[in-house]
């Protein structure tokens, strides 16, 4: 089955810098890819996804790129802020079966 | 997007008890999820709720432990049943508004206890 490894684990970055989170996935059949952001003590959120018929999805200062060939897509944050604090959660499947969740990247914003 | 929600929001349980996690959404949907997220870790998925059939558990779950119900689409409910220290996690109710498992929204969550 599906297998899906993100890195890193956890991330500081200085408020107003990028913050990159990568994920590979092991199913080249898959071709759903979301994001999802837990705050602390909160359910999760989608902030973001993305299909495999394309190659990056921008939405303000979040963006997703994937990479078929290689099986990774990223998370891409820009102008990072203390609220962007939070874990977030790569997800791949195949359309209509399970999502498939990464372990997490705990994102810290330092003011 | 939909809303969900969860009750109870936490619960402190005696071993060999069980416990039944209720999920309303505020619209139909086609297929629910149940997921469990242990402390500091990721979201597992323990079935796929559908109306008018059965759950599908993944691997590792089955029915016995985990029972669930799907009367309706707007309503389900698990059943986590005679639990032990092990079961303590959060167990959280998905669906999606598009029919499959795309753009999911999350409940908020029952974050249980087993003493």
């Amino acid at each position: 089955g599906e297998n899906v490894e993100q890195h890193p684990s956890t991330l500081s970055v200085q408020e107003g810098d990028s913050a990159v989170i990568k994920c590979t996935y092991s199913d080249s059949a898959s071709n759903y890819f979301p994001w999802y952001k837990q705050e602390l003590g909160k359910r999760p959120q989608l902030i973001i996804d993305i299909r495999s018929n394309v190659g990056e999805k921008k939405d303000q200062r979040i963006a997703v790129t994937l990479n078929k060939t290689a099986k990774h897509f990223s998370l891409h944050i820009t102008e990072t802020q203390p609220e962007d604090s939070a874990v977030y959660f790569c997800a791949a499947s195949i359309y209509g079966n399970k999502l498939v969740f990464g372990a997490g990247t705990i994102l810290r914003v330092k003011s | 997007s939909a809303v969900i929600s969860q009750k109870p929001s936490r619960d402190i349980c005696q071993r060999g008890t069980s416990l039944t996690i209720q999920c309303q959404v505020d619209s139909q949907v086609t297929m629910m999820f149940w997921y469990r997220q242990q402390p500091g870790q990721s979201l597992t998925l323990i079935a796929t709720a559908n109306q008018g059939s059965e759950a599908t558990y993944e691997s590792g779950f089955v029915i016995d432990k985990f029972p669930i119900s799907r009367p309706n689409l707007t309503f389900s409910t698990l059943t986590v049943s005679n639990m032990s220290p092990e079961d303590s996690s959060i167990y959280l109710c998905s669906a999606s508004d598009r029919g499959t498992n795309e753009k999911l929204f999350f409940g908020s969550g029952t974050q249980l206890s087993v003493l």
